[in-house]
């Protein structure tokens, strides 16, 4: 059983458009949410993060939005440009352990 | 500071053989994580190792164990290839072993299994 699942598995946006991925959790005990972006040939780097007390995490053009009831967040990335072209990963922990449950990925490509 | 390094990029084995990958983590670091990335289940988490104790360890069979050493780098064996063993095995490392803190990942281990 899959604990974290994202959408969509793909993602086409035009340069300077809005890119949006989601991920959805049911484990209410998860307290710590990463979003991780992977190039061909790279592992992942850590994005950004949230936790569940705040709503909303912006960091330049990346910004998380967190809805705890409905146990929700996403990932907004505004001004897309070629270079985030890559594979996006979220994720969840619990307990402030270093296991983390991820997503299924979203492949984006941002056309010129 | 150097990256976390992983040897060899690539392996490749028969059904049945063992194979050991290796992991060196950033310079401090106390905590290294292994996942198993495939296209069908994604980046699955493997266990993780602080201090040379092992901390978590996810659900995965016996076949796949590990250890680290007191310079914190880390080794992980699988036993008993299977087919479905070919993935890229990812290590991740931070400072404090804490969820909160950075994990800084490797390029990964491409295993292929014939």
């Amino acid at each position: 059983q899959q604990q974290v699942k994202q959408s969509p598995q793909s993602l086409i946006v035009q340069k300077g458009g809005i890119s949006i991925i989601n991920c959805a959790y049911e484990n209410t005990a998860f307290d710590y949410f990463p979003w991780y972006q992977q190039f061909p040939g790279k592992g992942p780097a850590l994005l950004i993060a949230i936790r569940p007390d705040v709503s909303e995490k912006k960091e330049g053009r990346f910004t998380i939005s967190f809805n705890k009831s409905a146990k929700q967040f996403s990932l907004h990335i505004m001004d897309s440009q070629p270079g985030d072209s890559a594979t996006y990963f979220c994720a969840a922990s619990k307990g402030n352990f270093n296991k983390f449950y991820f997503g299924s990925g979203t492949k984006l490509n941002v056309k010129p | 500071k150097a990256g976390v390094t992983q040897t060899p990029r690539y392996l490749i084995k028969t059904r049945g053989q063992q194979v050991t990958l290796s992991c060196s983590p950033i310079s401090g670091h106390r905590s290294v994580s292994w996942y198993q990335q495939t296209p069908g289940q994604g980046l699955q988490f493997l266990f993780e190792y602080f201090s040379e104790t092992q901390r978590n360890k996810g659900n995965f069979p016996g076949r796949f164990s590990g250890r680290q050493f007191s310079n914190s780098r880390s080794e992980m064996n699988v036993s008993t290839l299977e087919l479905g063993d070919s993935a890229l095995y990812l290590c991740a490392s931070s400072s404090g072993g804490t969820s909160t803190d950075t994990q800084y990942f490797g390029p990964g281990t491409r295993l292929t299994v014939l």
